[in-house]
C-alpha cells in the first residue's frame, strides 16, 4: 500500500525558533499534499493544500507567512513553522493524494508532535 | 462554513457490546469517508460512501450513508479491544480533494 513518512516524529524547540517538518510519499508520486493540525482530543483541521510546483492554498485563519509550505517535488512537501510560540504546540499531520493510487484516497503520515517551550 | 458533528463524543463499552457513532453535517455531504485513529497514531482510511442510502460492510463494521446525504453512521458489532481509538467521519470534496473532518468519537473498550 501507499506509504507516507514524516520527519521528525517529535520535536521540542524554544519559543522564537523555526521548525521544518518534512512529508514524503515513499512509493508513489503525490501531486497534492495536505497539512493538518490536531490539538489534543480534537479533530484534524486542514491548514493548507500543497500542490507540486505551485503556491500552497491556505485555509481561512491560517497565516501563510507563519506556516511556510514548499512542495518542491512529487514526493516531498515541507512545512516550516516560523517564529514558533507555545500556542503552536500541536500534532502536525500530512497526507498525500495521487490520482494513480486512488483519487479519493488520502494517505496520512505518522505525524509530528511539536512542543514549543 | 460547513460543520460536521459526531455523537457521542466519547463511548465506553464492555467487550462484546455494540457501538455506533453518528455523523451529521450542516450541509449536504459530497462523499463521506471514515477513518480510525489509534491513540498516538494517525488516521487510517476505512471506507468511502458515495451514494445516497448506501450501506457497506467490513467484517464487524457497518457503514451507512443517509438518504439525504446529510448524515452517516458507523456501527461496530461485538466490539473487541482492538477497536479502541477515535473514529472520524470526513466529507470528501472531490473538486479540491479536501477533507473536512468530523469532531470524532472516542471509543474505549473494557474487558
Amino acid at each position: 500500500g501507499a506509504v507516507v513518512s514524516q520527519h521528525p516524529s517529535r520535536v521540542i524547540c524554544k519559543s522564537g525558533t523555526s521548525v521544518k517538518i518534512e512529508c514524503r510519499s515513499l512509493d508513489f508520486q503525490a501531486t497534492t499534499m495536505f497539512w493538518y493540525r490536531q490539538f489534543p482530543k480534537q479533530s484534524l483541521m486542514l491548514m493548507a493544500t500543497s500542490n507540486e510546483g505551485s503556491k500552497a492554498t491556505y485555509e481561512q485563519g491560517v497565516e501563510k507567512d507563519k506556516f511556510l509550505i514548499n512542495h518542491a517535488s512529487l514526493t516531498l512537501s515541507t512545512l516550516t513553522v516560523t517564529s514558533a510560540h507555545p500556542e503552536d504546540s500541536s500534532f502536525y499531520i500530512c497526507s498525500a493524494a495521487s490520482g494513480g493510487v486512488g483519487t479519493d484516497t488520502q494517505y496520512f503520515g505518522p505525524g509530528t508532535r511539536l512542543t514549543v517551550l | 462554513g460547513q460543520q460536521v458533528m459526531q455523537i457521542p463524543q466519547y463511548q465506553h463499552v464492555q467487550e462484546g457490546e455494540d457501538f455506533t457513532t453518528y455523523c451529521n453535517s450542516s450541509t449536504t455531504l459530497s462523499n463521506i469517508q471514515w477513518y480510525k485513529q489509534r491513540p498516538g497514531g494517525h488516521p487510517v482510511f476505512l471506507i468511502q460512501l458515495v451514494k445516497s442510502g448506501e450501506v457497506k460492510k467490513q467484517k464487524r463494521l457497518t457503514f451507512q450513508f443517509g438518504e439525504a446525504k446529510k448524515n452517516s453512521s458507523l456501527h461496530i458489532t461485538a466490539t473487541q479491544t482492538t477497536d479502541v481509538g477515535t473514529y472520524f467521519c470526513a466529507d470528501f470534496t472531490g473538486g479540491g480533494n479536501k477533507l473536512t473532518f468530523g469532531t470524532g468519537t472516542q471509543l474505549k473498550v473494557e474487558l
